[in-house]
């Protein structure tokens, strides 16, 4: 069984497209979490959701935007795609509270021309 | 803020060499320490973490111990393989209030040569 999963694994669109990503994960988690990792492999946090709740929002742009119909899914929808969203997005989920290890799903490499 | 600072890569070594990737963290309060292994095209699994000073995580042959008086957290394994051909993060996660944001280092490119 697969703990935390995303779709699809690859994306290709073009600029100015609305594009979205599914996650969803079966371990109970309370908390979802969203990465961009970029060519050299640095992941950046975008968002979490505790239990419907965002808590954390970095600074990305608006046309991001994390949906979660219920606490086992939290979904990312794109607007208006550009040439720098290129990179893979990983979703993850933790228990929630500190110093829990969070657990990643396989990714989504989008590519955007 | 919470952060980590792990060596840069890329490190190349020949099977069977001894492996060391060096971790330091800045944290406030007593975070939880991890390693995650990214292998090509995958996602990050959890390698191994530590909790508390003095703690050693360990796991497929890879250690750690969780270090506060030198705030480090630096990877080791005695004999790698092909298989251990990877990208290795650090992390660190702090106590409750922190609302779960796990730091990770930049990541450290192994590559592992037969």
């Amino acid at each position: 069984d697969t703990a935390v999963s995303q779709t699809p694994k690859y994306l290709v669109t073009q600029m100015g497209n609305d594009k979205s990503i599914k996650c969803e994960q079966n371990l109970g988690h309370d908390t979802m979490y969203w990465y961009k990792q970029d060519s050299k492999k640095f992941l950046k946090i975008m968002f979490s959701y505790n239990n419907k709740e965002l808590i954390i929002n970095e600074t990305v742009p608006n046309r991001f935007s994390p949906k979660s119909p219920d606490k086992a899914h939290l979904n990312l929808h794109i607007n208006s795609l550009e040439l720098g969203d290129s990179a893979v997005y990983f979703c993850a989920s933790s228990r929630t509270g500190g110093r829990n290890e969070q657990y990643f799903g396989p990714g989504t490499r989008l590519t955007v021309t | 803020g919470d952060s980590v600072t792990q060596m840069e890569g890329p490190v190349t070594l020949s099977e069977e060499a001894f492996l060391t990737i060096n971790c330091t963290y800045t944290a406030t309060g007593y975070p939880s320490l991890f390693w995650y292994v990214q292998y090509p095209g995958e996602g990050l699994q959890l390698l191994l973490k530590a909790t508390k000073a003095d703690d050693k995580g360990s796991n497929k042959g890879f250690e750690a111990t969780y270090r506060k008086e030198t705030t480090s957290f630096h990877l080791e394994k005695g004999s790698v393989q092909v298989s251990d051909s990877a990208v290795y993060f650090c992390a660190l996660s702090g106590p409750a209030g922190n609302n779960n944001d796990m730091r990770f280092g930049a990541g450290t490119r192994l590559t592992v040569k037969p």
